[in-house]
């Protein structure tokens, strides 16, 4: 089965600074993979997808990601960030023969003023 | 619009007891899907239902079942309540089998004492 793997439980950056949140699937083409981001006591909330149309994706709240097939990767960025971005942040993907989707551990991203 | 609703938003239970959550996905969904958050564990996927019928089960005891009625409106009810079995439980609403864009409720805590 399909597998995310998000390097780095805790990421922490200064207001304005560049955002930069990690995940590498496992090795074969997955169909679908996505970052959903969730705040405290809350369900979880889409932020982009891929699904091979483009291999830069651009989601809301400023937030993109890049699909890289060399690295098996699938990282989150936003160039600036803002305090209200702090949250728990999750990448996943669909899992080709089983259709369900599969988590990372998620990566807690604090934003210092 | 109306989300994904989850009822209740959160519950106690003694351990030997059994609980039922119910989920009501977006209007005009027919996917429903159930996960359990903890924190150990992070997000792991229980079961899908697709018009009335499971269509993936993910890698938990029979002592987690769920149903889903013709409505789309799904239920999920845990038997023999276990002290581990505490958790966040995530319902995710979709329009089609596969979770492809997956909206999510807010959850239901359950704490088992």
């Amino acid at each position: 089965a399909q597998s995310v793997t998000q390097l780095g439980s805790h990421v922490s950056v200064s207001e304005g600074a560049l955002v930069l949140l990690r995940c590498n699937y496992s090795s074969s083409v997955p169909p679908y993979l996505f970052w959903y981001v969730q705040y405290p006591n809350q369900g979880l909330q889409l932020l982009l997808k891929y699904t091979s149309a483009a291999t830069l994706v651009k989601g809301i709240n400023g937030f993109e990601a890049e699909f890289k097939k060399s690295e098996t990767s699938f990282h989150l960025t936003k160039p600036s960030a803002h305090m209200s971005d702090a949250a728990e942040y999750f990448c996943a993907v669909i899992s080709y023969n089983n259709n369900d989707m599969r988590f990372g551990a998620g990566t807690r991203l604090t934003v210092k003023p | 619009k109306a989300g994904v609703t989850q009822t209740p938003r959160y519950l106690i239970k003694t351990r030997g007891q059994q609980v039922t959550l119910s989920c009501s996905p977006i209007s005009g969904h027919r996917s429903v899907s159930w996960y359990q958050q903890t924190p150990g564990q992070g997000l792991q996927f229980l079961f899908e239902y697709f018009s009335e019928t499971q269509r993936n089960k993910g890698n938990f005891p029979g002592r987690f079942s769920g149903r889903q009625f013709s409505n789309s409106r799904s239920e999920m009810n845990v038997s023999t309540l276990e002290l581990g079995d505490s958790a966040l439980y995530l319902c995710a609403s979709s329009s089609q089998q596969g979770n492809t864009e997956a909206f999510f409720g807010q959850g239901t805590r359950l704490t088992v004492v």
